[in-house]
């Protein structure tokens, strides 16, 4: 079973831009994907990209691109998720969750604790 | 885009059953599902239309048929009250697909 582990909540300017970090243990990290999903206050589940490290580049949703930038440092089992241009509708809670499949279809097996991430001026 | 059909709401009462469905253009593909209750990270309770995490107990089922994949719960607890989602992986652009969210409700 993998663990994510999120970085802290963030404030930010509109225009601005911000960082998460997820950092994995428990299984080998690069061999497996990390997808990044997003969900808006009282609203539904929002898939933004995803990577699998050992492979990369990252894969994004049409939504996110040009705005959104999903890396990761094996050295350090993290992964990260860039998204700039900051506007109040990207107000938000922000997880990680691991990739996994056996069929070539994904699911989401493990899930970071969340990052929300508040624009406001 | 792809898009992923669920019911806003379903209500139920303790002990019967509950079915939640995903609809639309589910042809081919594998459908999971997910639980979440409030300020919780989502949880994995169906994989690939039918099987079931360690943990998650045989209450919870899941099927696919034609355009409709199906979350069944049994005998529900008040502890299953939750948002409940389905997803999909369109492999034709590699990207996740989440349907909008169901909130069940134990009456």
């Amino acid at each position: 079973q993998v663990q994510l582990v999120q970085s802290g909540a963030e404030v930010k300017k509109p225009g601005s831009s911000v960082k998460v970090s997820c950092k994995a243990s428990g299984d080998t990290f690069g061999s497996y994907g990390i997808s990044w999903v997003r969900q808006a206050p009282g609203r539904g589940l929002e898939w933004m990209g995803g990577i699998i490290p050992l492979f990369g580049p990252a894969n994004y949703a049409q939504k996110f691109q040009g705005r959104v930038r999903i890396t990761a440092d094996i050295s350090t089992s993290t992964a990260y998720m860039d998204l700039n241009s900051l506007r109040s509708e990207d107000t938000a809670m922000y997880y990680c969750a691991r990739a996994y499949s056996t069929t070539g279809d994904e699911y989401f097996d493990s899930w970071g604790q969340g990052t929300l991430v508040t624009v406001s001026s | 885009s792809y898009v992923l059909t669920q019911p806003p709401s379903v209500s139920v009462a303790p002990g019967q059953t509950a079915r939640i469905t995903c609809g639309e253009n589910n042809v081919g593909k594998s459908v999971h599902w997910y639980q979440q209750k409030p300020g919780q990270a989502p949880v994995l309770v169906v994989y690939d239309d039918s099987d079931r995490p360690s943990g998650i107990p045989e209450r919870f089922s899941g099927s696919n048929s034609g355009n409709t994949a199906t979350l069944t719960i049994s005998r529900v607890e008040a502890g299953d009250e939750a948002d409940y989602y389905c997803q999909v992986w369109d492999m034709t652009s590699d990207q996740g697909v989440f349907g909008g969210g169901t909130k069940l409700t134990v009456l």
